[in-house]
């Protein structure tokens, strides 16, 4: 079993351009994060998603966006790169819909934005 | 504001010996405290949370940790360091109903 995957497994972006960070979980779980690791901040949520066809804003949702049309994929869109956006990005998911529920996380991109 | 802080940014110890990575929180209402632990270029693996009950919470790879409501503490604690221990850690608690906060992180060296 995979697990999480995510892709790509790191990107240099031009400011300004668009970008799709793509993740896949194949343990058919229920709700799905995207975080944003920076150094000396740990980990914040950007968005969040329940269930397929829903999803949610997190502590620092400006910038980017989301869609959860199945329940395997959720894709990370940043539209309009800045370098602020220059961050780790990780995916999870957990099988119940509670952020008490254990959550699995995929391996990471690392997205720099110039 | 509800929160998690880690104050030590790097935990050194001898392999073989206890180890503890300290963890403090701020919330209003009962807390939902977890750890987790980061290897290199990986993402956070689960190791352990209190949602209710025992004090003491034991959890993946030997790890346990015990809730302090008077200290507002979840310390992480092993009894026997072992050097693949080396990692960074993250505390977190869960804030409102949408949101876990973590910590900064604490990285731990096991030295041989």
């Amino acid at each position: 079993t995979a697990g999480i995957t995510q892709a790509p497994t790191s990107q240099i972006l031009a400011a300004g351009r668009s970008m799709t960070l793509r993740c896949t979980q194949d343990m058919r779980h229920n709700a799905m994060y995207w975080y944003r690791q920076d150094l000396g901040l740990g980990l914040r949520l950007i968005h969040y998603s329940n269930t397929a066809g829903t999803t949610g804003k997190g502590e620092v949702p400006d910038g980017y966006s989301v869609s959860r049309a199945n329940t395997d994929d959720f894709p990370l869109t940043l539209a309009s790169a800045v370098p602020s956006q220059t961050s780790v990005y990780f995916c999870a998911s957990s099988e119940g819909t509670s952020f008490t529920d254990t959550q699995y996380f995929g391996p990471g991109t690392r997205l720099t934005v110039l | 504001a509800q929160s998690v802080a880690q104050p030590e940014d790097q935990v050194n110890v001898a392999e073989g010996n206890p180890l503890t990575v300290k963890c403090t929180y701020s919330v209003s209402g009962n807390p939902y405290l977890f750890w987790y632990v980061q290897y290199p270029n990986r993402g956070l693996q689960f190791l352990l949370k209190y949602i209710t009950g025992d004090n003491l919470v034991k959890g993946s790879y030997g790890f346990e940790a015990e809730f302090n409501k008077s200290q507002t503490s979840f310390h992480l604690k092993k009894p026997s360091a072992l050097v693949s221990d080396s990692a960074l850690y993250f505390c977190a608690v869960l804030t409102g109903a949408n949101n876990l906060f973590f910590g900064t992180g604490t990285r731990l060296t096991v030295i041989p």
